[in-house]
């Protein structure tokens, strides 16, 4: 069965503290592993898709990397307007996706 | 250009009442689904469509239909509301279901069963 697991549930940071997200992973046949941004009370946001293993993405303070059994999104310098809750999913061959539980990140200043 | 619109933003049933949360996409997508979010257990797939007319069950389908006779809309049917469905329920569409630009979200339809 696939599943998606996130660490660590929260996460609190002091701004420009770095830090990293990690989601494993079990599936068979991944076509895509996507992390979204949600903040309270919105849908969550696309971020990256990642395909293969040693794919990297980054966007601002924001990197994605993938190995072959999970993902870690790594935060530098973190700002206030980082705080979210970052979703981890992972679409197999048959195309569903499914999600992690979330790591809810709060960065003070 | 509006995205994937939900209708309506929250709503208060009684138990046994029926509904259907609307769901409408202008990007000419695919593949379209519907998420409940619950506190600690993230996003479960209920029902997905990979395009007019084709539809199957996600992770947790009991209690819900749905239906897809165009491209744009996918309306999820609660048939007859149970407290256990209380939950906030987000759509989301893909142009192909892994294109580099992911899936879009609604903004989500916060559901309370009384």
């Amino acid at each position: 069965e696939d599943q998606v697991t996130q660490s660590p549930e929260a996460l609190r940071l002091q701004e420009g503290e770095s830090s990293s997200l990690n989601c494993s992973y079990t599936v068979s046949g991944l076509r895509g592993l996507f992390w979204y941004r949600q903040d309270p009370g919105k849908g969550p946001e696309f971020l990256f898709t990642l395909y293969s293993a040693g794919e990297e993405k980054e966007k601002e303070r924001l990197k994605a990397t993938l190995t072959k059994k999970e993902s870690f999104l790594h935060i530098t310098a973190p700002k206030p307007e980082d705080s979210a809750t970052y979703l981890c999913a992972v679409q197999a061959s048959g195309g569903k996706l499914q999600f992690g539980a979330g790591t809810q990140v709060v960065v003070t200043p | 250009n509006a995205g994937v619109t939900q209708t309506p933003k929250f709503q208060v049933l009684k138990t046994g009442q029926s509904m259907t949360l609307q769901c409408a996409q202008d990007m000419n997508h695919e593949y379209m689904s519907w998420y409940r979010q619950d506190p600690g257990m993230g996003l479960r797939l209920i029902h997905y469509s990979v395009g007019a007319g084709i539809t199957d069950q996600g992770e947790v389908p009991n209690g819900y239909n749905v239906s897809r006779s165009t491209t744009e809309d996918f309306p999820l049917r609660l048939l007859s509301a149970a407290p256990s469905q209380t939950s906030v329920y987000f759509c989301a569409s893909s142009y192909d279901g892994v294109s580099s630009d992911g899936y879009t979200f609604g903004s989500g339809t916060r559901l309370t069963v009384v």
